[in-house]
């Protein structure tokens, strides 16, 4: 099973600061990786798939990057809506799995 | 739009059953594999199964597997969780997904608001 490992796993950050999030994967998943975020009480949303392309209707402030197994979520000049936690996923084989979780917070 | 309905979750008793249903609308249902993912309170996302389009294949998560079962009715757009033996760590709020193809394409475009499902011991 491919395990899925993000760091940091919370991260203190102001408005306009440039926010980075890793996820390691223990073996290679190409660019099958998506990264999501959710609000408290709320579903998780897609952000990025294939590791860098950026859903549809989502800030182009929002990117990915990496391949095999080191990625990375770069949130530019972080906005008020971003303080949340954010996830990565693997879709490369089963079972599909997500990383821990890394919560934003001012 | 994706739109996606969970529903028939509560408190149960360990050791009991439960069904949960997520209706599916804004799509064509069959055309999409469908996944069902819990997050235990204060936890982390947890992938438990997947179904496709077709429903001829399913997977499960090693944690569920022989005790909780996929499946679809695609004349009713309906998702489904058979969940059976259910244990303390079962309880979770449990959220459909959309998957972005009928059958070797899971990330999660569309989620559905989910349902809490608490197992007491």
């Amino acid at each position: 099973d491919i395990q899925m490992t993000q760091s940091p796993s919370t991260l203190s950050a102001s408005v306009g600061d440039r926010v980075t999030i890793t996820c390691r994967a223990s073996q290679s998943v190409s660019s099958w990786l998506a990264w999501y975020q959710q609000k408290p009480g709320r579903a998780p949303k897609l952000l990025i798939y294939t590791a860098s392309s950026l859903e549809s209707g989502v800030p182009s402030r929002f990117s990915g990057s990496g391949s095999e197994t080191e990625f990375t979520l770069t949130i530019s000049s972080l906005q008020p809506d971003d303080f949340a936690t954010y996830y990565c996923q693997q879709y490369k084989s089963y079972p599909l799995a997500f990383g821990g979780g890394t919560k934003v917070e001012i | 739009e994706a739109q996606l309905l969970e529903s028939g979750g509560g408190l149960i008793q360990s050791g009991g059953s439960l069904r949960l249903s997520c209706a599916a609308s804004g799509f064509t249902f069959s055309n999409y594999a469908m996944n069902w993912v819990r997050q235990a309170p204060g936890k982390g996302l947890e992938w438990v199964s997947v179904i496709s389009g077709s429903g001829h294949y399913t997977y499960y998560a090693a944690s569920v597997e022989g005790r909780l079962t996929i499946s679809r009715d695609n004349s009713k757009n309906t998702l489904y969780l058979q969940m059976n033996s259910l244990r303390a760590d079962d309880t979770a709020v449990y959220y459909c997904a959309k998957s972005c193809s009928a059958s070797n394409c899971h990330r999660f475009d569309a989620w559905g608001q989910g349902t809490l499902v608490t197992v007491s011991s």
